[in-house]
């Protein structure tokens, strides 16, 4: 099955830096991979999400990037600002019987004013 | 539109105890999930459904049951609790399966055995 791996699992940032997220995934059948982000005590919400016929996607501030030759897929945050500190998640998800995302484990950003 | 609404928010229990957690979406997504989420080990599926009536297994489904008998709701239980089931249980909706639409998630509910 599926597995996804995220790195770093804690990352702290000056306000106005980037922010970069990698995740890494096994299954090659993949095709859907969406970002997640929680603030404290509150519900996982998306936040942008790409598919594999695509190689990058912005939204404002946030992009992602995949590489499918590597299986490997990316956030980036510009300009962080202190509304941005929360846990993010990566997912992936493929078609073919498997109607079920896996998540990484998470990643822990904390801009710091 | 409420979304979708998870039934507690809170809750202890004692080990051995039963309880169900109700998640109720009124979006008329086929597709709901119910997930665990624990320190350091992201989100955990447990069990989830592809439309009414239907269950299928995630990845940690041992020690829990799940019921799709309308479509709006998905239920999940809890025959005989552990103190190993102590977390935060999120349900999730979507249209259609996740690599077609994305997952709306409930408030959470979190759960305490003792």
């Amino acid at each position: 099955g599926e597995n996804v791996e995220q790195h770093p699992s804690t990352l702290s940032v000056q306000e106005g830096d980037s922010a970069v997220i990698k995740c890494t995934y096994s299954d090659s059948a993949s095709n859907y991979f969406p970002w997640y982000k929680q603030e404290l005590g509150k519900r996982p919400q998306l936040i942008i999400d790409i598919r594999s016929n695509v190689g990058e996607k912005k939204d404002q501030r946030i992009a992602v990037t995949l590489n499918k030759t590597a299986k490997h897929f990316s956030l980036h945050i510009t300009e962080t600002q202190p509304e941005d500190s929360a846990v993010y998640f990566c997912a992936a998800s493929s078609q073919g019987g498997s109607e079920k995302l896996v998540f990484g484990k998470g990643t822990k950003l904390t801009v710091n004013p | 539109n409420a979304g979708v609404t998870q039934t507690p928010k809170f809750r202890v229990l004692k080990t051995g105890q039963s309880m169900t957690l109700l998640c109720a979406q009124d979006m008329n997504h086929e597709y709901m999930y119910w997930y665990r989420q624990d320190p350091g080990m992201g989100l955990r599926l447990i069990h989830y459904s592809v439309g009414e009536g239907t269950t299928a297994k995630g990845e940690v489904p041992d020690g829990y049951n799940v019921s799709r008998l309308k479509k709006q709701n998905f239920l999940l239980g809890l025959e005989s609790a552990a103190p190993s089931q102590t977390s935060v249980y999120f349900c999730a909706s979507s249209y259609r399966g996740p690599s077609n639409q994305p997952q709306h998630f409930g408030d959470g509910t979190r759960l305490s055995i003792l």
